[in-house]
């Protein structure tokens, strides 16, 4: 029974395309993440939602945009896909913004873009 | 703006020796969490260490937080290769702010 649940694992797509990440937990937790990780393994956060409320926006470029239909989901689209783009996507949550109890990370996208 | 720097970020080691591995960062936190990322998988968490002096210890890792010197140690004792995996510190400023990760300590056992 997958906690942070992510679709798709791998994603091959070309420069200009359009597309999305899904994210789902079933965790009860207020608040959920997306992360990108580039090739040299460093982690950045990208959004984080709390109760669908969008509570941290980094220097993303405006093609990323996060959707929170509801808490347990958080879902990214991506515009006019670039090479730059190409990463692994973590999706994350935590029990609310506090984080006393940690962060549970999906099991990530593999993003490449061609 | 929060920096978060661990070291080293390679290590090579023979089972059953010991190491510590660090982690620094440049503002006031009490929250420190360490993850452990084998090749291509997610992350798993290790530990939460969330006020000054706190010690866990699972197995063979133990993790230290000392909030004042802004310093936390991930310690390995005995070690056995299934530890070879990507070790992250990361660190949450404040209640609520988004969550720093250090570079990754890639460690590798022999046998």
């Amino acid at each position: 029974d997958t906690a942070v649940s992510q679709t798709p694992k791998y994603l091959v797509t070309q420069m200009g395309n359009d597309k999305s990440i899904k994210c789902e937990q079933n965790l009860g937790h207020d608040t959920m993440y997306w992360y990108k990780q580039d090739s040299k393994k460093f982690l950045k956060i990208m959004f984080s939602y709390n109760n669908k409320e969008l509570i941290i926006n980094e220097t993303v470029p405006n093609r990323f945009s996060p959707k929170s239909p509801d808490k347990a989901h958080l879902n990214l689209h991506i515009n006019s896909l670039e090479l730059g783009d190409s990463a692994v996507y973590f999706c994350a949550s935590s029990q609310d913004l506090a984080g006393f109890y940690g962060y549970t990370f999906g099991s990530g996208t593999r993003l490449t873009v061609v | 703006e929060l920096k978060v720097e661990q070291n080293p970020l390679f290590l090579s080691m023979q089972e059953g020796k010991n190491y510590t591995i660090y982690c620094n960062y440049s503002t006031t936190s009490d929250r420190l969490y360490w993850y452990r990322q084998d090749p291509g998988k997610s992350l798993e968490s290790l530990f939460v260490l969330l006020s000054n002096g706190a010690v866990k210890q699972e197995g063979r890792l133990m993790a230290s937080l000392d909030t004042k010197a802004r310093l936390s140690t991930l310690h390995i004792t005995a070690a056995v290769h299934d530890l070879s995996a990507t070790y992250f510190c990361a660190v949450q400023e404040t209640s609520g702010s988004r969550l720093t990760f250090g570079e990754g300590t890639q460690l590798t056992v022999n046998p």
